[in-house]
């Protein structure tokens, strides 16, 4: 089973208006971490936001917040007020099982976000 | 400011030619992480060092692939013998293990093409 589920290939947003990635997880851990990742067509991979399993409130950072629902299994990143460099692929990662000091991350497929003018 | 750094940025090589990549983390980092990414997939984890061990290797990591991080600083990855499906993104990531809020910082990467 996919352990990191996005199930948006491509979204379209106008400029200034707020977009929401999905982001559905699989793990039997309780103490987990996600993550979302941006990576423009330059390749590098830009943290964005994190969210640990533990933490009562929804993260938050600047433009972006992660809408966490542990019961369901999902942390959507809400983008608001697009601006034409959000343009890229975003990636939501996990890092499962963090009592063990053992820290990979598991990615998703992507959703590749165009904002237009 | 010295974000991760890696050389080169891109590689084209021949089918059966050696290639090797470095990564330069950041220098306070303690961990190092090497992930290869292929077209429309996110990256996957091919192995880590903590300082200068080698403590996980993917199974992806076949034996034509060998890294090394000398005294705990930079970091090569070599791939051997190299074949078309070896063309991928490699990333290099680096982190400060510091608990559950331990954030991996990656690179620009380098494409590698297999002809």
């Amino acid at each position: 089973a996919q352990k990191i589920t996005q199930t948006q290939p491509g979204m379209f947003v106008q400029e200034k208006e707020a977009v929401t990635l999905d982001c559905t997880y699989d793990t039997s851990d309780q103490s987990y971490g996600l993550f979302w990742y941006k990576q423009p067509s330059s390749g590098e991979m830009i943290f964005l936001i994190y969210q640990g399993s533990y933490d009562e409130q929804n993260a938050t950072e600047g433009r972006y917040s992660l809408n966490f629902q542990k019961a369901r299994k999902s942390a959507n990143l809400v983008i608001s007020a697009s601006q034409l460099g959000d343009s890229a692929m975003y990636f939501c990662a996990m890092r499962e099982d963090l009592n063990s000091g053992y820290s990979t991350l598991t990615f998703g497929k992507g959703t590749m976000l165009l904002v237009s003018p | 400011d010295t974000g991760v750094s890696q050389d080169p940025r891109h590689k084209i090589t021949k089918r059966g030619q050696n290639v090797t990549f470095r990564c330069d983390p950041i220098s306070e980092h303690n961990r190092l992480y090497w992930y290869r990414q292929t077209l429309g997939q996110g990256p996957e984890f091919l192995t880590y060092f903590q300082n200068e061990a080698q403590l996980e290797k993917s199974r992806l990591l076949s034996d034509r692939f060998s890294a090394e991080r000398p005294k705990g600083s930079f970091s090569t990855l070599e791939i051997q013998r190299t074949e078309q499906g070896d063309s991928a993104m490699y990333l290099c990531a680096s982190s400060f293990g510091q608990g559950d809020k331990e954030t991996q910082y990656f690179g620009p990467g380098t494409r590698l093409l297999v002809l």
